[in-house]
């Protein structure tokens, strides 16, 4: 069974300010690495992933996310944030082991709201 | 390219009815997930269809149920509501359910159980 801590439930920013997302999980075999984005009213979207290879993923808005096997954690960050990052962010795993398993465990999520 | 569709967008229903939501996938999608938001419990996965076929399933009572038809369509169905059943409920494709697959996610349809 796998599991996903997410522990920020709320992170309040400025604009222009970094932000880091922490995201932890727990599993006894190998997993893929999610992060979503919910904007209000709307599903998610993927916002990068890690499957293998270089452990530091980007995103096209310039969100970042780097896997650290040793610590369990997949934290996404972005240097600076934009009003229009408001938003509910959510940490994900898939079971590699499952091959065909089209299954998702995600977080509680987090709430990033961005003020000027 | 058409995104994930689902129908209705909301719903209003009392305890004790059923209930039958729809969801369209990408063109060329094979695979269909079903997820249910709340507050309190959050994304929880509820099945998914390949093929027509339930491949995988959560952890939810029997009165869920769902079905895929050949054209990749799929339905979900809750029967015997439960006002904790209000919820929003989330689909997603992908083009063949594998675990690296990025799914994509409809808007939702958001139950309301009276």
């Amino acid at each position: 069974a796998q599991s996903v801590t997410q522990l920020d439930s709320q992170v309040p920013v400025f604009e222009e300010a970094p932000v880091e997302l922490r995201c932890n999980y727990s599993s006894s075999v190998s997993v893929y690495l999610f992060w979503y984005v919910q904007y209000p009213n709307q599903g998610l979207q993927l916002l990068l992933k890690y499957l293998s290879g270089s452990t530091l993923v980007e995103s096209i808005n310039g969100f970042e996310a780097e896997f650290n096997k040793s610590q369990t954690s997949f934290h996404l960050r972005k240097p600076s944030v934009h009003i229009s990052d408001t938003a509910e962010y959510f940490c994900a795993v898939s079971d590699v082991d499952t091959g065909t398993a089209s299954k998702l465990t995600f977080g509680t999520g987090t709430r990033l709201q961005v003020t000027l | 390219k058409a995104g994930v569709t689902q129908t209705p967008r909301y719903l209003i229903k009392t305890r004790g009815q059923q209930v039958t939501l729809s969801c369209s996938p990408i063109s060329g999608h094979r695979s269909v997930s079903w997820y249910q938001q709340t507050p309190g419990q959050g994304l929880q996965f509820l099945f998914e269809y390949f093929s027509e076929t339930q491949r995988n399933k959560g952890n939810f009572p029997g009165r869920f149920s769902g079905r895929q038809f050949s054209n990749s369509r799929s339905e979900m169905n809750v029967s015997t509501l439960e006002l904790g059943d209000s919820a929003l409920y989330l689909c997603a494709s992908s083009l063949q359910g594998l675990a690296y697959n990025e799914q994509f996610f409809g808007p939702g349809t958001r139950l309301t159980v009276l």
